[in-house]
């Protein structure tokens, strides 16, 4: 069945630091992986995608990873700001019913 | 361009009572859906549609119905409401189904 998972859960770190955070899927037909940003009480907003046929993507401060073998993706985020504090969710799109499955989410809290 | 719109943005109900959440979106996109969000638990799809006319069951679809009379709107319903439908609700459009998923502002939806 499809099943993502993302950890850690909450994740605190000193402003200037690095943060990564990891998801694992079930599905090995899967072929898109986005990032959403979702700041508090706002909407979810795409911050990053990767597609299959690559493994490393980067943009600015935020890169994404993803071992297709291991069934694994992940954000990074380099020299990391307030603003980046936020809830993170990644996703995968699951080729058997057509749809995106996002993970749990991940508090990411960046202290100054 | 507005993007993706809902209405209502906040809506009390009592057990048993209905609502239509109405979601439209501007850019012309094929593909709109409807998910739920609940602390811990991520974004989970309710519905969605690939085109005008078309509706098909996401992960969590009991409990509501949907309809896509026009290409710009998706219409979530409520027969009759349970607590356990208290959530935020967001609604979303893509321009592909692999593709960057457009969110909107959201509703949040108190069920006593």
């Amino acid at each position: 069945g499809e099943n993502v998972e993302q950890h850690p859960s909450t994740l605190s770190v000193q402003e200037g630091d690095s943060a990564v955070i990891k998801c694992t899927y079930s599905d090995s037909a899967s072929n898109y992986f986005p990032w959403y940003k979702q700041e508090l009480g706002k909407r979810p907003q795409l911050i990053i995608d990767i597609r299959s046929n690559v493994g490393e993507k980067k943009d600015q401060r935020i890169a994404v990873t993803l071992n297709k073998t291991a069934k694994h993706f992940s954000l990074h985020i380099t020299e990391t700001q307030p603003e980046d504090s936020a809830v993170y969710f990644c996703a995968v799109f699951m080729e058997y019913g057509n749809k995106l499955v996002f993970g749990a989410g991940t508090i990411l809290r960046v202290k100054s | 361009n507005a993007g993706v719109t809902q209405t209502p943005k906040f809506r009390v109900l009592k057990t048993g009572q209905s609502m239509t959440l109405l979601c439209a979106q501007d850019m012309n996109h094929e593909y709109m859906y409807w998910y739920r969000q609940d602390p811990g638990m991520g974004l989970r799809l309710i519905h969605y549609s690939v085109g005008e006319g078309t509706t098909a069951k996401g992960e969590v679809p009991d409990g509501y119905n949907v309809s896509r009379l026009k290409k710009q709107n998706f219409l979530l319903g409520l027969e009759s409401a349970a607590p356990s439908q208290t959530s935020v609700y967001f609604c979303a459009s893509s321009y592909e189904r692999a593709h960057e998923q457009y969110f909107g502002p959201g509703t949040r939806l108190t069920v006593t």
